[in-house]
């Protein structure tokens, strides 16, 4: 299985929900990052989990809440959200600490009303 | 501060030509360099990697090289399709840990 995966596929809240999105890999890869992506922007990365602890914050605003609960899942927790917040958040994955490829989920649309 | 930077304006050529996309980077010196491919609404994918020793790398259609001198990667693609429309993003890294994207380069191709 060499399929990142991401859910929901879209999400619609307002600033004052709590909301989580997830990602899934059965790869055995033992890094994993979130990446939030403007229109028409590359991606920019949020956060780095090696061996599914934080190694990289990428100074990601506090209301942006990472969790690795184990090697094959990867969440990332909302809470008042501002609608500059809008964007293709997206998973990625990699093998180790090589230099190796990264694989990227299908990512989750966010919208913030 | 770190700079990478692509062709910024869209670039359009006719089926059958070679695609050259242009990767320019400043104030560091990446150990390797990775090409992606992104359709829209999708994640990118991975495409080649060139380690800063080699000078070109191949596969299939396509063609990457790396000049540590200049700077810079070129990112060719021969006989282009109109499958091969996407963007392009270049990314130079230093460190196995994490990734920095250049600004991408749209290719469209048409019949």
């Amino acid at each position: 299985d060499t399929e990142v995966t991401q859910t929901p596929k879209h999400l619609v809240m307002g600033m004052t929900n709590k909301k989580s999105l997830k990602c899934e890999q059965h790869m055995g890869h033992r890094a994993m990052y979130w990446y939030k992506q403007k229109a028409k922007k590359p991606p920019e990365l949020m956060f780095v989990y090696s061996y599914e602890k934080l190694s990289i914050n990428e100074s990601v605003p506090s209301r942006f809440s990472p969790e690795c609960p184990n090697s094959s899942l990867l969440n990332l927790h909302l809470h008042a959200l501002q609608p500059e917040d809008s964007a293709l958040y997206l998973c990625a994955t990699k093998k180790g600490d090589t230099y190796n490829e990264q694989f990227f989920g299908p990512g989750t649309r966010l919208t913030v009303l | 501060s770190q700079k990478i930077e692509q062709n910024s304006e869209a670039l359009n050529i006719q089926e059958g030509k070679t695609a050259t996309l242009t990767c320019n980077y400043t104030n560091y010196s990446p150990a390797y360099l990775q090409w992606y491919r992104q359709d829209p609404g999708r994640g990118p994918v991975f495409l080649l990697l060139i380690r800063e020793n080699e000078k070109e790398k191949r596969k299939e259609r396509l063609k990457v090289t790396f000049d540590t001198t200049l700077k810079q990667s070129l990112f060719h693609i021969t006989a282009s399709q109109p499958a091969d429309s996407a963007t392009y993003l270049c990314a130079p890294t230093g460190t196995a840990s994490k990734l920095t994207f250049g600004t991408g380069t749209r290719l469209q191709v048409t019949l």
